[in-house]
């Protein structure tokens, strides 16, 4: 149980354009849902905390514009990366917590983003 | 002052040792604190939950927990190369959903 996908796993893209990322709890439930970003070497950087049917809270120094997030059911959340540029390529990480079962995150598999 | 300090490592350890890995936080209010793995290029995945002050065991993985001082750590026994990665610390403040990640030690474990 308590499995997370991420959709597309790989992404590259021209400088400009807009790419989408999901993120499914497969198995479960989850209210609330959270977006990391990793550089190479780097740690885990939350960006932003997605809960069902309201508003995401984003990170301090995250532009909300730019990183749209969309929680529009129990099993969805999406972010959309707006006008990508170079500095954006990263690792982008979704996890999602179980309700119910305690406070545990489970991670999906990474999306990788690179732009040309 | 980070909520999480973690050392970065790298830490070897030799095939069947054990590996301890620590971790210090700053919210003394935080009641979940978690250990993850995470393998070069994935995501990081979930090793143990400790909620409660002293040890908590599961197969060679040893949590434990010191509120008093702060401290989290996590035993590894009999450590296999397997076990070569990068382990994130993480605390939970008692007010808020997001977790709180240390920067996460390197683990080589060397046949």
């Amino acid at each position: 149980g308590a499995v997370v996908s991420q959709h597309p796993s790989w992404v590259i893209c021209k400088s400009g354009t807009s790419v989408k990322i999901e993120c499914r709890s497969l198995d479960f439930q989850a209210t609330t849902m959270f977006w990391y970003r990793q550089f190479p070497k780097q740690s885990l950087m939350l960006m932003a905390t997605s809960n069902e049917g309201s508003k995401a809270t984003y990170e301090q120094g995250v532009e909300k514009d730019k990183f749209l997030i969309n929680h529009a059911s129990l099993t969805l959340s999406t972010l959309t990366v707006t006008s990508a540029h170079p500095e954006d390529s990263s690792f982008y990480i979704c996890s999602a917590r179980e309700e119910g079962l305690g406070e545990t995150q489970y991670f999906g598999p990474g999306t990788r983003l690179l732009v040309l | 002052q980070k909520e999480v300090e973690q050392n970065s490592g790298p830490l070897s350890v030799p095939e069947g040792a054990i590996a301890s890995l620590n971790c210090t936080y700053s919210d003394r209010g935080s009641q979940s604190f978690f250990w993850y793995r995470q393998y070069s290029g994935k995501s990081p995945e979930l090793i143990m939950s400790i909620y409660s002050n002293g040890d908590k065991e599961d197969g060679r993985f040893t949590a434990q927990l010191n509120k008093a001082s702060q401290y989290v750590s996590l035993l590894i026994r009999d450590s296999q190369p397997s076990d070569s990665a990068t382990y994130l610390c993480a605390s939970q403040p008692a007010n808020g959903n997001q977790f709180y990640f240390g920067t996460g030690t390197s683990l080589t474990v060397i046949p």
